[in-house]
């Protein structure tokens, strides 16, 4: 049982390069969701998906786009990347919400844009 | 906006010393607390949920104070396998986007 894979773990890009955050789960989660976290900032929430086929926007998610075609896959594009975009960015998943829920987060992508 | 705020700490605790801290949030419709634990350089982890009546597991102990809107966390006998990040998280119900992360309490447990 794998729980939540990403990758890369790490990566550089050049400023105006666009990429792909893969992002993948093996336990039948609906929910899932990207984060990026700051120095000095609590995890910000990018976009997050209740299921396949449905997507949502979080709190900062300008310059980023989501797809979820399948219920394992919820990848994050960075369309034009800018320096303001270096963080560590953290995919996690979820059965369902509430007290006995609780996230389960992949090892998360250190980006850096140059 | 919704907020939940910690004390960034660092606490410095000397081993096999009791820690506590808190974390208050804003929203009063929130439904569901968390505490999660980062390494550095790591993931967040779920240490335990926060129930109304409180919990405990093992050394670890949480409390509710729905009235007051705040959460706590107690560690008693401190390892030095504690030394973490404790993030408070809040879910203020309405879906993946409810939920609300602390910035987090810097923790270091000295030998």
């Amino acid at each position: 049982n794998a729980g939540v894979t990403q990758t890369p773990k790490f990566q550089v890009l050049k400023t105006g390069q666009s990429m792909t955050l893969q992002c993948a789960q093996d336990m039948n989660h609906e929910y899932m969701s990207w984060y990026r976290q700051d120095p000095g900032m609590g995890l910000r929430l990018i976009h997050y998906s209740v299921g396949a086929g449905i997507t949502d926007q979080g709190e900062v998610p300008n310059g980023y786009n989501v797809s979820r075609s399948t219920t394992e896959d919820f990848p994050l594009r960075l369309l034009s990347a800018a320096p303001s975009q270096t963080s560590v960015y953290f995919c996690a998943s979820s059965y369902f919400l509430g007290p006995e829920g609780g996230y389960t987060f992949g090892s998360g992508t250190r980006l850096t844009v140059v | 906006r919704k907020e939940v705020e910690q004390d960034p700490g660092p606490f410095n605790v000397p081993e096999g010393a009791t820690v506590a801290f808190n974390c208050t949030y804003s929203n009063s419709a929130s439904q569901s607390f968390f505490w999660y634990r980062q390494d550095c350089r790591k993931e967040p982890k779920l240490l335990m949920s926060v129930y109304s009546s409180g919990n405990e597991d093992g050394r670890f102990t949480a409390q509710l104070n729905r009235a007051s809107q705040y959460i706590s966390l107690l560690i008693r006998d401190s390892k030095l396998s504690d030394s973490a990040t404790y993030l408070c998280v809040v879910d203020s119900g309405g879906g993946a986007d409810g939920l609300t992360f602390g910035k987090g309490t810097h923790l270091i447990i000295q030998p």
